[in-house]
């Protein structure tokens, strides 16, 4: 079965830092670029980064810029999201997805991790 | 930044009504938009690319349309399973932008 499996979410003071696991199983890992979006209270889905299948191209969106990292390990079928220096409007659900070159979309996503930063 | 916009912010329909949300980009992207659906605690579904084009196992009763700034997400005949909120997303360009989505409640 095609999956991602998103961890690493949870309760953090403003400040703190948390770091995002996705776990790529049933396809592979390798051969797709990957993405980090969040799903804020009340909000819209927002894309915050993108990184391609060899690691060297990557994108963040002005909201996560020099605050968040992504990363991943192919050897791991993993991806990774770094955040540090959290807000309070950093609160949401946050998903990671893969990004198919012939739709041009987002096509595999999964559930979702809650993040709440809160003192 | 492309903006992106959608209308309604929610809509109450009955089972087997038909349903459009429409999505308006703040300048022109001839068809590059796609359509989600979300349900609470489940991952988003890729429903339409390229403004037209049904995704793998996707109903034939959803359908897309539209091109350049102004789109369409189209649902014949509402089943009790597409009551979800619904998202367009631009992929013209970087930052890749969402809609701030449409729920579909049951009337």
């Amino acid at each position: 079965e095609v999956q991602l499996v998103e961890s690493g979410g949870g309760l953090v003071q403003p400040g703190g830092s948390l770091r995002l696991s996705c776990a790529a199983s049933g396809f592979t890992f390798s051969d797709y670029s990957m993405n980090w979006f969040r799903l804020a209270p009340g909000g819209g889905l927002e894309w915050l980064s993108y990184i391609n299948s060899i690691s060297d191209i990557i994108y963040y969106a002005a909201s996560v810029r020099g605050r968040f990292t992504i990363s991943r390990d192919n050897a791991k079928n993993s991806l990774y999201l770094q955040m540090n220096s959290l807000r309070g409007e950093d609160t949401a659900v946050y998903f990671c997805a893969t990004r198919s070159q012939q739709l041009d979309a987002f096509h595999i996503w999964g559930q979702g991790t809650m993040v709440t930063v809160s003192s | 930044d492309i903006q992106t916009t959608q209308s309604p912010p929610s809509l109450s329909a009955f089972v087997g009504d038909r349903v459009t949300i429409t999505c308006r980009t703040s300048q022109s992207i001839t068809t590059y938009v796609n359509w989600y659906q979300h349900k609470p605690g489940k991952a988003p579904k890729l429903l339409i690319y390229a403004a037209s084009n049904l995704q793998t196992g996707v109903p034939s009763r959803f359908s897309g349309g539209g091109s350049g700034t102004e789109f369409t997400l189209t649902i014949t005949s509402l089943q009790p399973e597409d009551f979800a909120t619904y998202y367009c997303q631009q992929s013209f360009s970087t930052p890749w932008t969402f809609g701030q989505g449409t729920k579909v409640e049951i009337k």
